[in-house]
C-alpha cells in the first residue's frame, strides 16, 4: 500500500507477557518514529530511526522497551514483561527527512495494546 | 520543563463559522511549529508547519499565527466543515533535538450542523 502500515491493528495480551508491534513505512522513508498515545492524551515519543545513524531512544519509558529497524525500511517494537500501565495505542510514522528538517510525517492508524 | 500545551481542551462550533484553536509553547529554541488533525481511530495526519523566523502562514482554509513574544499559536479554520471535526495537536521540533515533534495533548473540535 501507498500508506504506513502497522500490525496488529488490535492486541490484548496477559500482564507479564511480551509483545511485538510493527511498523511498515512508506517505502523510500528514511526516518522512522514510534509513538505512544493514551487515551484522550497526547503523543508520547518513543524513539526515532534516521537511515544507518544511531537511533534516538531517549522516549522509551523503561527497558522494557525496545526497538530495531531491519533494513532500514520494517520496524518492530518489542515490548517485554507488559504491565497493565503500557496499554496504549503505540503509533508508528515515517518521512523522507534525510537529517534536516521535515515536520510532515506520516503516520499509521495505530496498535491498539491492551493489557489485562 | 520544555512543553507544549493547548488552552482549551474542546471547541464546539457551527458549521460555516471561523474556528480559533489555541496554543501556547514553552521551548523558545523551537525551530518549527506544526498542526496535526486526528480523527477518530486513525493516525494523525499533517496539516501546516510555520518557521520559528515567521509569524503567519495560509494553506487551504487554514492559517497559522504565530506570536513569539507571548510563545502562543493559533490555527485559523475557515468555514468549519462538518468534516473538520477532530482532534487537533500542535507540535513543536527543533534541531537540537534531532528532528522529532515534541505534541501536546490536543483540542477536540465539534463543528455542529
Amino acid at each position: 500500500g501507498a500508506g504506513v502500515s502497522q500490525s496488529p491493528s488490535n492486541k490484548v495480551t496477559e500482564k507479564g507477557k511480551d509483545v511485538e508491534l510493527r511498523c511498515d513505512p512508506i517505502s523510500g522513508h528514511t526516518a522512522l518514529y514510534w509513538y505512544r498515545q493514551s487515551l484522550g492524551q497526547g503523543l508520547e515519543f518513543l524513539i526515532y530511526f534516521q537511515g544507518n545513524s544511531a537511533p534516538d531512544k531517549s522516549g522509551l519509558p523503561s527497558d522494557r522497551f525496545s526497538a530495531e529497524r531491519t533494513g532500514g525500511s520494517v520496524s518492530t517494537l518489542t515490548i517485554q514483561r507488559t504491565q497493565q500501565e503500557d496499554s496504549a495505542v503505540y503509533l508508528c510514522a515515517s518521512s523522507y527527512s534525510r537529517g534536516s528538517y521535515t515536520g510532515e510525517l506520516f503516520f499509521g492508524e495505530g496498535s491498539r495494546l491492551t493489557v489485562l | 520543563g520544555e512543553s507544549v500545551g493547548l488552552h482549551l481542551p474542546t471547541l464546539s462550533v457551527q458549521e460555516g463559522d471561523n474556528s480559533i484553536i489555541n496554543c501556547a509553547y514553552s521551548n523558545s529554541a523551537s525551530d518549527y511549529f506544526i498542526w496535526y488533525k486526528q480523527e477518530s481511530g486513525k493516525g494523525p495526519q499533517f496539516i501546516i508547519d510555520i518557521r520559528s523566523n515567521m509569524d503567519k502562514r495560509q494553506g487551504q482554509r487554514v492559517t497559522v499565527l504565530l506570536n513569539k513574544t507571548v510563545k502562543h499559536l493559533s490555527l485559523q479554520i475557515a468555514a468549519t466543515q462538518p468534516g473538520d471535526s477532530a482532534v487537533y495537536f500542535c507540535a513543536e521540533m527543533s534541531g537540537g533535538s534531532n528532528y522529532k515533534l515534541t505534541f501536546g495533548k490536543g483540542t477536540l473540535l465539534t463543528v455542529n450542523p
